[in-house]
This record gives structure tokens, C-alpha cells and sequence, in this order.
């Protein structure tokens, strides 16, 4: 199984001000079938499910703020949200859809400092 | 809108089963991969199983294949999962979610509580 670790496990932002969390894979999330890094975000509120920010490790989804970015290949990526407001303290997971089974990072949790 | 359902949660023995229901609105079922995940309470996610739009392919974490099965309805807009000897640690929310890659949409989750 794909081991998915994520650093720090909790992180304090000011707002309006850069948080960046990182996903390291034990293995690669590059298909070769298509180059394409099978990396995903979430974010996930209290009592909410999780929902989908980021996938292929970078394409925003439709209606995502453009604050938050991703970025890496292989086995190292980085979720970016460039100025932290309010509404993001959530928790936040990486997902490799590379190999059965899926594998979700442990979360961060993201909070304003 | 798309829109997910789960129901059939519940507090369980341990031993026992429980058939858990995903009912979609607003999208191709049929077209769909459809998963599901669940969390522990205060834990992450965890990934459990998957199954094609037509049921023909279907995945599983080693450690639920044998007791938990996947299966849809696609006639009924409905995924479906039926779990068996229930343990303690299977109390979860458990969520469906669209999707064989990443995952689109995300039902409410229902919370199953396994507990003598």
C-alpha cells in the first residue's frame, strides 16, 4: 500500500498570510500510462465531509478560490493557500488514486495563529 | 445539483451486520465509479471500497474484503454496503463519494456505532 505522510499535523496561520502543507508518498503517483500525478486535496470542516479542492496535484477544481495551489510530482507535493482567511481553518488531506487501495494522508490541521 | 444519500447507519453489536444505502440524485449513476470512505471518530479517512459503473470491477482494503461488500442498484440510482462481524473499530461515519480517481462529491455520511 501507498503510504501517504503529511507534514506538520497541525499548523497555525495568521491571516492573510502564506500556509503551505505538504504530502509525501512512499511511492510514486505518476501513472505512466499517462504522466499524470494521481494526487488529490481535500478540505474538510467540522461535521462536514471532506470536499475536493485540488487534483492531478495541481488543477483547481470550478469554484475553488485561486488562494489555494498545488504542486510537486512523483512523490512530494505542496498545498498552498497564499493568504489564509477565516473560512479555511479546516482540516486538510492528500489522496493518491494511483494504486488500490486509495490512501489518504493522515490530515492537517490548519488553524489562525 | 448532484446530491448523496447515505442511510442504514446505526448502533451494532459486535458480530453483528448492517446494510448501508447511498441513494444519488443529479448525475448518471449508471456513468459513475462510486466509493466508499470512512472516518473514525476524531481520526482521517479512510478508503474502502469501490465499484464500477456497470459492478463489473470492485476493490477492497485487505482489511474489510471478506466482510464488508460493495454493490449498486444502478436501475435505483443506489450503491450499497453490507458489512458483517462488525468490530468495535468499524464505528465510523461512513461516506459514499462519486468517483474512481478523485472524488467529486461527497454524501453527509451516516454513523455506524459498533458497541455491545
Amino acid at each position: 500500500d501507498i503510504v501517504m505522510t503529511q507534514s506538520p499535523d497541525s499548523l497555525a496561520v495568521s491571516l492573510g498570510e502564506r500556509a503551505t502543507i505538504t504530502c509525501k508518498s512512499s511511492q510514486t503517483v505518476i501513472n505512466p500510462s499517462n504522466n499524470k500525478n494521481y494526487l488529490a486535496w481535500y478540505q474538510q470542516k467540522p461535521g462536514q465531509p471532506p470536499k475536493l479542492l485540488i487534483y492531478w496535484a495541481s488543477t483547481r477544481k470550478s469554484g475553488v478560490p485561486d488562494r489555494f495551489s498545488g504542486s510537486g510530482s512523483g512523490t512530494d507535493f505542496t498545498l498552498t493557500i497564499s493568504s489564509l482567511q477565516a473560512e479555511d481553518v479546516a482540516v486538510y488531506y492528500c489522496h493518491q488514486y494511483n494504486n488500490v487501495p486509495r490512501t489518504f494522508g493522515q490530515g492537517t490541521k490548519l488553524e489562525i495563529k | 445539483e448532484v446530491q448523496l444519500e447515505e442511510s442504514g447507519g446505526g448502533l451494532v453489536q459486535p458480530g453483528g451486520s448492517l446494510r448501508l444505502s447511498c441513494t444519488a440524485a443529479g448525475l448518471t449513476f449508471g456513468n459513475s465509479w462510486m466509493t466508499w470512505v470512512r472516518q473514525a471518530p476524531g481520526k482521517g479517512l479512510e478508503w474502502l471500497a469501490m465499484i464500477k459503473e456497470d459492478g463489473s470491477e470492485i476493490y477492497y482494503l485487505s482489511s474489510v474484503r471478506g466482510r464488508f461488500t460493495i454493490s449498486r442498484d444502478n436501475a435505483k440510482n443506489s450503491l450499497f454496503l453490507e458489512m458483517s462481524s462488525l468490530r468495535p473499530e468499524d464505528t465510523a461515519i461512513y461516506y459514499c463519494a462519486t468517483g474512481w480517481a478523485s472524488h467529486d462529491y461527497w454524501g453527509q455520511g451516516t454513523l455506524v456505532t459498533v458497541s455491545s
